[in-house]
Order: structure tokens, then C-alpha cells, then sequence
């Protein structure tokens, strides 16, 4: 166990819908990174945020935005859902922005229809 | 940040034979990690060599680097059932692991 959950584990939307995932990093982890997986990629940068601030961003459109909050856990929102966002979606933390080693959440398996 | 690349693309082995599976990567790099992902799930972090190593081990894994060639190599000894999954090497100087497509490795019992 990586101690980072990530919430809920499967969903299933409906194109143009909008969506929001959960993450819940190790306490004391102050930088979280999300990843976009497709089936049979490999995981994709999406954004990372140091101390609830963007610092970092994959080639990702605007409609991908993110939240960190205080207590440890942050959101990835998507508008507009397409059919291509269908994938499986990580959350990394790491003790701080310059380290080494970031521990992943399980995922969600996000289906768009 | 950069993707690390990995070859080969799949891997079928036996229990008990070794798995090596390559890396290579573009720029220069202040260190280079391998991370393991069963199947859907969230990847798990194995190694990590930095770039003024040469080789380094970890029970039956064994991470080689040679930054003149930009690549990186990771051998499973012994390899087990248990060891099937995809395998992705990830660069670290800017801090923000990106990945490859990764190996896939299948090892039958």
C-alpha cells in the first residue's frame, strides 16, 4: 500500500458531461501529480501542484484543472467530457517538489459514452 | 521533462529465466527510476539510479545506466509469476516522472 487513495474507482459519463476525481496523498506530501493512461500507453503529465499551486503542466488542454487543498487530498476536474478522455487516471505524491520518489493511488477507470 | 522509452514492448518468459528490459532517453538526466504497474493498477516505484552511477541492485533487480548511450537496462533474475506486469522507466531531473510505453512482461509458471 502506496498510502495514496484515490476516489471513486470506476465512473462512467456521457460526453459533454463534467467530471471530478479525488485523491488523497500520505500526509506530509506536498506535491501531487496527475496522469492520463490509455489503454496500452503509458501514463501521461497531465499538471502537478506544490503547496496548492499549479507548478508544472503536461499538453493538456485548459478544460483539465486541478484543486489542492491543505489537508492533503486534491481534484482533478474535467469539462466537456470527449470520448478520447476515456482512460485510467493516477495521482502521485511525493514529500516535496524535489524529491525523488512519488508514490501512486490505484486509479479511476474513467469511461466516457 | 522528458519520456523514457522502453524495449521491448513485450516480453514472454518462463519461471526461473531473467527479463531484461531497456530504456533509453533523450537529454541529459539527473537520475533515472523504473517503476512496476499490475495490471490497471497504480504503478509502484522499484529502483532508482542516478546519473553518476553504473549499476545498481535491489534483491533480484538489477538497474545498469550508461548516460554516454542514454539508456538504461533492468534485469529481473529468477523471474516469477508474480512478476508479471508492465515495467516503465522515468526520468527524474525535473522531478515529474514521465514515462514510456513500457514493457510488457508475461512470465508463465
Amino acid at each position: 500500500e502506496t498510502g495514496v487513495t484515490q476516489s471513486p474507482t470506476h465512473l462512467i459519463k456521457t460526453r459533454g458531461q463534467q467530471v471530478t476525481l479525488r485523491c488523497s496523498s500520505q500526509s506530509g506530501h506536498n506535491t501531487v501529480s496527475w496522469y492520463q493512461q490509455a489503454l496500452g500507453q503509458g501514463p501521461q503529465f497531465i499538471f502537478q501542484y506544490y503547496r496548492e499551486e499549479e507548478n508544472g503542466r503536461g499538453n493538456f488542454p485548459p478544460r483539465f484543472s486541478g484543486l489542492q487543498f491543505p489537508n492533503y487530498s486534491s481534484e482533478l476536474n474535467v469539462n466537456a467530457l470527449e470520448l478520447d478522455d476515456s482512460a485510467l487516471y493516477l495521482c502521485a505524491s511525493r514529500f516535496s517538489a524535489g524529491a525523488t520518489e512519488a508514490f501512486f493511488g490505484q486509479g479511476t477507470r474513467l469511461t466516457v459514452v | 521533462s522528458q519520456q523514457g522509452e522502453e524495449d521491448p514492448q513485450a516480453l514472454s518468459i518462463q519461471e526461473g529465466e531473467n527479463a531484461t528490459m531497456n530504456c533509453s532517453y533523450k537529454t541529459s538526466i539527473n537520475n533515472l527510476q523504473w517503476y512496476r504497474q499490475n495490471s490497471g493498477r497504480g504503478l509502484v516505484h522499484l529502483i532508482l539510479i542516478r546519473s553518476n552511477e553504473r549499476e545498481k541492485h535491489s534483491g533480484r533487480l538489477r538497474v545498469t545506466l550508461d548516460t554516454s548511450k542514454k539508456s538504461s537496462s533492468l534485469l529481473i533474475t529468477a523471474s516469477r509469476a508474480a512478476d508479471t506486469a508492465s515495467y516503465f522507466c522515468g526520468e527524474g531531473g525535473s522531478y515529474i516522472p514521465t514515462f514510456g510505453r513500457g514493457t510488457s512482461l508475461i512470465v508463465h509458471p
